[in-house]
């Protein structure tokens, strides 16, 4: 069976802290894999990791895959209450576009 | 980003009645709608694969019968549950992919529909 594991599955932090998101999977034809925020609604896309050891940044978040592993990590630097969310992983399978989600880490960044 | 809305955004309803959700494509054309289910402290769950001009694919243990799909358009999708009961209260998502990019056919979500059944 398909999954996707997170871990933690909650962290609470002070502002100005670090975290690291975990991310690991057992999926079949993997294509990507996928980081998504989850405020009130909708999911909101952040990275796709497609090749192992490239790291993808976007401001403070960075992103990493390693298939050999078949691990993920997200990380925050310098966290901001803005960044208190449900940070979700999932994976794509090649050839059908379905993507297979963890259950979340849920970061709740204090002042 | 592409847009993908859907209609109510909220909606409480009587057990034994039916309710039908819309998800659309607001800025492009979707052939391929994936309709997940949320529950409260869960990840997202894929209920179905909804195909324009086709039938939907269901994923195991969703009840094609009781979860009705129909994408009648290339911007519409409509997820109907039928004699809904308290069980079926939930976050019910849909995402389309924007095929019309590259290189990454990139989904996009609606901003989900709150189920509540009596």
């Amino acid at each position: 069976e398909d999954k996707v594991v997170q871990s933690p599955l909650s962290l609470v932090v002070h502002e100005g802290d670090t975290v690291t998101l975990n991310c690991s999977y057992e999926v079949t034809n993997f294509r990507s894999l996928l980081w998504y925020k989850q405020e009130k609604k909708a999911p909101t896309f952040l990275f796709m990791l497609t090749s192992s050891g490239i790291e993808k940044k976007s401001g403070r978040l960075s992103s990493i895959l390693d298939k050999k592993e078949l691990s993920s990590i997200l990380n925050i630097t310098a966290t901001q209450t803005g960044d208190s969310a449900i940070y979700l992983c999932a994976v794509e399978q090649g050839g059908s576009e379905k993507l297979v989600f963890g259950k979340g880490t849920k970061l709740t960044v204090n002042p | 980003g592409a847009v993908v809305s859907q209609h109510p955004s909220w909606v409480i309803c009587k057990s034994g009645t039916s309710v039908k959700i819309e998800c659309r494509s607001l800025d492009f054309q979707a052939t391929t709608m994936f309709w997940y289910r949320q529950f409260p402290k869960q990840s997202l769950m894929l209920m179905a694969t909804s195909n324009e001009g086709s039938k939907a694919t269901y994923e195991q243990g969703v009840e094609k019968d009781k979860f009705l799909i129909n994408h009648a358009s290339l911007t519409l999708s409509t997820l109907t549950v039928t004699s809904a009961h308290p069980e079926d209260s939930s976050f019910y998502i849909c995402s389309a992919p924007d095929r019309g990019r590259t290189p990454y056919n990139e989904q996009f979500f609606g901003p989900g529909t709150r189920l509540t059944v009596l």
